[in-house]
């Protein structure tokens, strides 16, 4: 079973700019999360899109916005780049189940974007 | 305070030693716990969810206190294979996740 498959690998674009990431969900998989990995520092929980909606977004300004299309598969768009916008975006799929129950979310490889 | 704590480490041991990782966490209301792996400039990848009776994979075990805000990683006859990052990590939906904890197996 394909896993998680995120393009481009690498992004390398300029100040102002504006970046495009795509993510594939795992077959099955309703539920598309982004986070955000910036050098030396943890993960963060960016948003996350469930059946075409944004069902939660973290703490990060609206130029960061993104949209889950009707087959799943999910668009991260990063507005007015910034330096500070260099990291690794982790795209990560999980199976909804019921209310209480365990969810595991299953990680891509992530886009490393480069901002000069 | 940080919402899940790790002590960053690195934790350098030999080949075949125990080594065991704790992490706090902050919100008490937190229903789901989980050990990631990380390795250098790659994904997490689950390594186990945790529940509250405790559970063991093979070599590694997670232990949860749900009283103390604490989960805990133990694993046994390390291997060079287990040199990575562990990530602890909570909730059920938007994850919080620990800085960290790094790991170095040596021969």
């Amino acid at each position: 079973e394909a896993g998680v498959t995120q393009s481009p690998t690498h992004l390398i674009k300029t100040r102002g700019q504006q970046a495009t990431l795509r993510c594939s969900p795992i077959s099955g998989h309703t539920s598309v999360y982004w986070y955000q990995q910036a050098l030396g520092l943890g993960l963060q929980f960016l948003l996350w899109y469930d059946e075409g909606e944004e069902r939660n977004r973290g703490n990060f300004p609206p130029r960061f916005s993104g949209r889950q299309f009707p087959n799943y598969s999910s668009e991260l768009n990063v507005n007015a780049l910034e330096l500070e916008d260099s990291a690794l975006y982790l795209c990560a799929s999980s199976l909804v189940v019921g209310p209480g129950a365990q969810e595991t979310q299953y990680f891509g490889p992530g886009t490393r974007l480069l901002v000069l | 305070r940080k919402e899940v704590e790790q002590d960053p480490g690195p934790f350098n041991v030999p080949e075949g030693a125990t080594v065991a990782f704790n992490c706090t966490y902050s919100n008490s209301a937190s229903q789901s716990f989980f050990w990631y792996r990380q390795d250098c400039r790659k994904e997490p990848k689950l390594l186990m969810s945790v529940y509250s009776s405790g559970n063991e994979d093979g070599r590694f075990t997670a232990q949860l206190n749900r009283a103390s805000q604490y989960i805990s990683l133990l694993i046994r006859d390390s291997k060079l294979s287990d040199s990575a990052t562990y990530l602890c990590v909570v909730g059920r939906r938007a994850l919080t996740f620990g800085s960290g904890t790094r790991l170095q197996v040596q021969p």
